[in-house]
């Protein structure tokens, strides 16, 4: 089955700092990997997603994200945080299984410090 | 293109009660899913649809929920007999996906918190 783990619940990085959320997966085949981020009162939204290629991809709002196979790993970078940048972020992992069905992990919460 | 709404945003109910959610997603998107986040917690899959059949439902969705779509349009979630431990933010999302062509992108609405008094 899907899984997705998210080792840090919370992390505070100072604006204009580097940023990286790390997210690892289980899946036995090669996976669907996104990136979803949810301001407060806000819905989930796309940043970036991997289906196949390049395995450094380019998302919205100067994100990127690299996917790691052997690491089984998917993490997010951004190289300079702005204070909008706080939010909750989703690793999630799809998988086409009769249906499509995504899975998220538990997200992590981006603190910004001026 | 006015994205994924839900109503009600907000239900506070007395155990014991049943309360219904209803979604409206992208009106060109033939996938709906629903979504439960607690507090700390990445949503957790309840169930989907493909058009208006129920293709898949979670675990999670006991007996007390069920889901409709009909006519393959807007969904309803309707919880009956409500216990504290449902008090959760119920997530909508769509997606479009057709044979041999998956974005996998979800597009979600803004979610209906459940408080179960």
């Amino acid at each position: 089955a899907q899984s997705v783990t998210q080792p840090d619940i919370h992390i505070t990085v100072s604006e204009g700092a580097s940023l990286e959320l790390r997210c690892n997966y289980s899946y036995g085949a090669t996976p669907y990997l996104f990136w979803y981020v949810q301001s407060p009162g806000q819905g989930l939204q796309l940043l970036l997603k991997y289906f196949s290629g390049d395995t450094l991809v380019q998302g919205i709002k100067g994100f990127e994200a690299e996917f790691k196979r052997s690491q089984s790993s998917f993490n997010l970078r951004k190289p300079s945080v702005h204070w909008s940048d706080a939010a909750e972020y989703f690793c999630a992992v799809g998988a086409l299984t009769g249906g499509f069905k995504t899975i998220f992990g538990a997200g992590t919460r981006l603190f910004v410090k001026a | 293109d006015t994205g994924v709404s839900q109503d009600p945003r907000h239900k506070i109910t007395k155990r014991g009660q049943n309360v219904t959610f209803r979604c409206d997603p992208i009106s060109e998107h033939n996938r709906l899913y629903w979504y439960r986040q607690t507090l700390g917690q990445g949503p957790e899959f309840l169930t989907y649809f493909q058009n208006e059949a129920q293709l898949e439902k979670s675990r999670l969705l006991s007996d007390r929920f069920s889901a409709e779509r009909p006519k393959g349009s807007f969904s309803t979630l309707e919880i009956q007999r409500t216990e504290q431990g449902d008090s959760a933010m119920y997530l909508c999302a769509s997606s479009l996906d057709r044979a041999g062509s998956h974005t996998g992108e979800l597009f979600f609405g803004e979610g209906s918190r459940l408080t179960v008094l």
